[in-house]
């Protein structure tokens, strides 16, 4: 099926772990990003791609690392995980016209203990 | 800040009752404006989406109004189902710089019987 695909779904991390959140997208988009969703604050951004080799920063990126080396992937690193990363993480991509819309993965549900 | 005021964080309406959903945003450089919705355990997903040289648009049973000059628009659900039952997110984007989403808080309704 076309979309977007997240893994894992749910991890639990302890304090100091590192781990890569997996994106991968079959609909040629060339923009991809990544949102954390928390309790009472919408989603933010984390960070974002324009295209293959080109990221940037969002709203909220201290602690994330990204890299997009192709078109259908862009990985989430948490590179020292903290709890203050528990969250809801989703990816979505969008086509060049963004009034077509984004398409979001199902998420992952981290835990950081 | 947040750059999407949305209001009110939860709602319950009676089914065949009106929900309304508003929000307000401040950066006037903002020129398109989607609503997203999102069940439990999903990503959100494209519902309905205005511009701001329209002031109303309407698709079924959902309809956004959009006042440009006070900065709000606002989301109505007529006809209220269980199934409408999920969290809406209002959203913006600035066409002009990479399109990128900023959502409002969100509003969890619950339609009942």
């Amino acid at each position: 099926n076309a979309g977007v695909t997240q893994t894992p779904k749910f991890q639990v991390l302890k304090t100091g772990q590192s781990m890569t959140l997996q994106c991968a997208q079959d609909m040629n988009h060339e923009y991809m990003s990544w949102y954390r969703q928390d309790p009472g604050m919408g989603l933010r951004l984390i960070h974002y791609s324009v295209g293959a080799g080109i990221t940037d920063q969002g709203e909220v990126p201290n602690g994330y690392n990204v890299s997009r080396s192709t078109t259908e992937d862009f990985p989430l690193r948490l590179l020292s995980a903290a709890p203050s990363q528990t969250s809801v993480y989703f990816c979505a991509s969008r086509q060049a016209n963004p009034l077509y819309g984004y398409t979001f993965g199902s998420g992952t549900r981290l835990t950081v203990v | 800040q947040q750059q999407v005021k949305q209001s009110p964080q939860s709602l319950i309406v009676q089914k065949g009752g009106i929900s309304i959903i508003n929000c307000a945003y401040e950066n006037t450089a903002f020129d398109y404006f989607p609503w997203y919705q999102q069940f439990p355990g999903k990503g959100p997903a494209l519902l309905i989406a205005i511009r701001p040289d329209v002031s109303e648009k309407k698709e079924g049973r959902f309809t956004i109004s959009f006042n440009k000059s006070a900065k709000q628009f606002s989301l109505h659900i007529m006809d209220s189902q269980p199934g409408d039952s999920a969290t809406y997110f209002c959203a913006a984007i600035n066409t002009g710089t990479a399109s990128k989403l900023t959502f409002g808080t969100g509003t969890r309704l619950q339609v009942t019987l």
